[in-house]
């Protein structure tokens, strides 16, 4: 069946350092892919999403690249804020079915 | 714009209390909706998504259920809850059903049984 393997987390850095966020995933079919975001106490939120291979997602300045040769879609942002703490989501959809699949998610805590 | 709702954001309810959270969805028609549990610390585990009204799928065979009387409400449900039903219950929708439509995500709920 479908699955997404993030890294073990949590991550540490300090404001203004490079973050990357590895997630891989194995699916049937040609999924889409998509970074949620759940800061302290809320729901998930959408990060960015890419639908086909070689697709850049980006919002926020963070960006994600759909690499169907190595089934990874990695998470990053050059320079991360105290206010990116939080933990994100990789997660999968293929098309035609109703479910997604999330990785285990990643927290982040960035400290000043 | 959509907006979705739950209620209530916090619940502590005693071990074989009954239970019931309410979602409901707001600015679109016909959504999918589904229910996840999120345990401390853990991933997001799906325990019922509906495709329509009356249309209930469950993925997690559980002392759990999931209604929904109305197309945009989702209700989940327990007689008797359990210790291990603790954890952060989000409601989701989406539209259509292609790969690239995503979910939106609920404020949810922190249920603490004690």
């Amino acid at each position: 069946g479908d699955s997404v393997t993030q890294m073990e987390g949590p991550v540490t850095l300090s404001e203004e350092a490079f973050l990357t966020i590895n997630c891989t995933y194995t699916a049937t079919g040609y999924p889409s892919l998509f970074w949620y975001v759940q800061y302290p106490g809320e729901g998930l939120q959408l990060l960015l999403k890419a639908t086909k291979a070689d697709d850049k997602g980006s919002n926020k300045g963070f960006e994600a690249t759909y690499r169907k040769e190595t089934t990874s879609f990695h998470l990053e942002k050059g320079s991360v804020q105290v206010s990116d703490s939080a933990v994100y989501f990789c997660a999968l959809k293929t098309g035609g079915y109703q479910k997604v699949t999330f990785g285990t998610g990643t927290k982040l805590q960035v400290i000043p | 714009s959509q907006t979705i709702h739950q209620w209530p954001a916090t619940l502590v309810q005693p071990v074989g209390s009954p239970l019931s959270l309410e979602c409901t969805v707001e600015g679109t028609s016909n959504p999918n909706l589904y229910w996840y549990r999120q345990a401390a610390g853990r991933g997001l585990q799906l325990l019922f998504y509906s495709v329509g009204i009356g249309q209930i799928s469950s993925e997690v065979p559980q002392n759990l259920s999931a209604s929904r009387p109305q197309d945009r409400q989702f209700i989940l449900s327990s007689k008797k809850l359990l210790l291990s039903d603790s954890g952060f219950y989000l409601c989701a929708w989406s539209v259509g059903t292609g790969g690239a439509y995503e979910q939106y995500f609920g404020p949810g709920t922190r249920l603490t049984v004690t």
